[in-house]
């Protein structure tokens, strides 16, 4: 597709079950990026894929968050035994390597935690 | 570490001009950049920096100053629809990765 395709765009699930955000980045683009973000915060880093290296994994928030990047093209966020606190939204952005302006955001899976 | 600031909320008048300051502290400096983001909608690319002095493109402008861990966004002939929160961003290089850190965002409220 022409954009970063995110999955759902909306999720409600009860404290304590597991859920998984997809995204699917635009094609070609090497590096893709798991952002959160509260309401009325700013975005908080999550995890980030380069290519065939290893993620940098130094923001998830708790061994319960994973991600994963299949075929260096569509991710999945994994968060486990959610709680209250995981509310947010969950933005993916993707971006060729070295590229200065290409950073493009998906439209975000909005996550409420019951 | 990185560290971001800018302000929180700022106001401004329809048809003026408004600058939104960021101040910023990283060890691996690799361009900055700021984006714009609407209530409930994904940030949109704005502007990029990685050298100092002034990007100007259209109504919007923006200006590094990487000596002074310094930069703004300049907003000339406000409209309504600029109402939005900006979003100053660093691309941090450590270790081979390039990592976007973003600030946490000012709201701009446009008035008539």
């Amino acid at each position: 597709g022409a954009g970063v395709s995110q999955s759902p765009s909306n999720k409600v699930t009860e404290k304590g079950k597991d859920v998984e955000l997809r995204c699917d980045p635009i094609s070609g683009h090497t590096a893709l990026y798991w952002y959160r973000q509260s309401l009325g915060q700013g975005l908080e880093f999550l995890i980030y894929f380069q290519g065939n290296s290893a993620p940098d994994k130094s923001g998830l928030p708790s061994d319960r968050f994973s991600a994963e990047r299949t075929g260096g093209s569509v991710s999945t966020l994994t968060i486990q035994r959610t709680q209250q606190e995981d509310s947010a939204v969950y933005l993916c952005a993707s971006s060729t390597t070295g590229e200065f302006g290409g950073y493009t955001f998906g439209s975000g899976t909005r996550l409420t935690v019951v | 570490g990185q560290n971001i600031d800018q302000p929180t909320e700022m106001t401004a008048t329809e048809g003026a001009i408004v600058q939104i300051n960021c101040t910023y502290q990283t060890s691996g400096f690799n361009g900055l950049f700021w984006y714009q983001q609407h209530a409930g909608e994904a940030p949109t690319f704005l502007s990029y920096n990685v050298l100092d002095g002034l990007e100007e493109k259209g109504r919007f402008s923006s200006f590094l100053s990487r000596s002074k861990g310094y930069s703004y966004l300049l907003l000339k002939e406000l409209q309504m629809k600029d109402s939005a929160s900006y979003l100053c961003a660093v691309r941090d290089q450590l270790g081979g990765y390039n990592k976007l850190i973003f600030g946490a965002g000012t709201r701009l409220a446009v008035h008539p």
